[in-house]
């Protein structure tokens, strides 16, 4: 059966500093997904990137940026100069190919709290 | 992207009572699921909504808890039933089509009394 691990509960930085989400996953599938969702105050779970298992270039997007390894079963998430903007909580998901529905299998989740 | 309407946006319900809450999607979509996170949790897949059948539960989750409705491609409903506090949690439908990643709604967040 599928897992991820979001080793880090809550991460407290002071504003422009850099914060790394840390990311494990285990599956027995050959073929899946790794996807990052955001979940801030208000509640809404917002979508940031979707990754397949034969993909494993890093990628950024403005201050974001995802280092797949395979290798470790990781998919890390980094914030570059942070901002207030950025304090929510962060979900790391898989999905299996083999799984109906490609149905999504969350973390724990991440609080990242950026101080002023 | 689809825009993904979830009512009620929230709701204090007293114990013993049931709420149906609908996710409403302004374009076809070709997967519906309903999701629940509990207070300061992960999220927990309850079911698969299927068009014109019966839903797919997960380990844990039972239809005469959580019916589930999907009578069209853009249209489902989820109904918490003879509710206790142990159901507080925020309540969120998402979607899939096509080859996009499964996209969320604004949840519904529920207060059992």
């Amino acid at each position: 059966a599928q897992k991820v691990t979001q080793a880090q509960t809550e991460i407290s930085v002071v504003e422009k500093e850099d914060v790394t989400l840390d990311c494990v996953y285990e599956t027995r599938d050959t073929t899946y997904y790794l996807f990052w969702y955001k979940q801030p105050p208000s509640g809404e779970l917002v979508f940031l990137i979707r990754r397949n298992s034969f993909d494993e270039q890093n990628e950024i997007s403005g201050r974001y940026s995802w280092n797949f390894q395979k290798s470790t079963s990781s998919f890390n998430f980094t914030i570059t100069a942070s901002q207030v903007v950025d304090s929510a909580v962060y979900f790391c998901a898989l999905s299996e190919s083999k799984a109906a529905g490609n149905k999504l299998t969350f973390g724990g989740g991440t609080r990242v709290l950026v101080k002023p | 992207s689809a825009v993904i309407s979830q009512k009620p946006s929230r709701d204090i319900c007293q114990r013993g009572t049931s709420l149906t809450i609908q996710c409403q999607v302004d374009s076809q979509v070709t997967m519906m699921f309903w999701y629940r996170q509990q207070p300061g949790q992960s999220l927990t897949l309850i079911a698969t909504a299927n068009q014109g059948s019966e839903a797919t539960y997960e380990s844990g989750f039972v239809i005469d808890k959580f019916p589930i409705s999907r009578p069209n491609l853009t249209f489902s409903t989820l109904t918490v039933s003879n509710m206790s506090p142990e159901d507080s949690s925020i309540y969120l439908c998402s979607v899939r089509w096509e080859n996009q990643p499964q996209h969320f709604g604004d949840g519904t967040r529920l207060s059992i009394l």
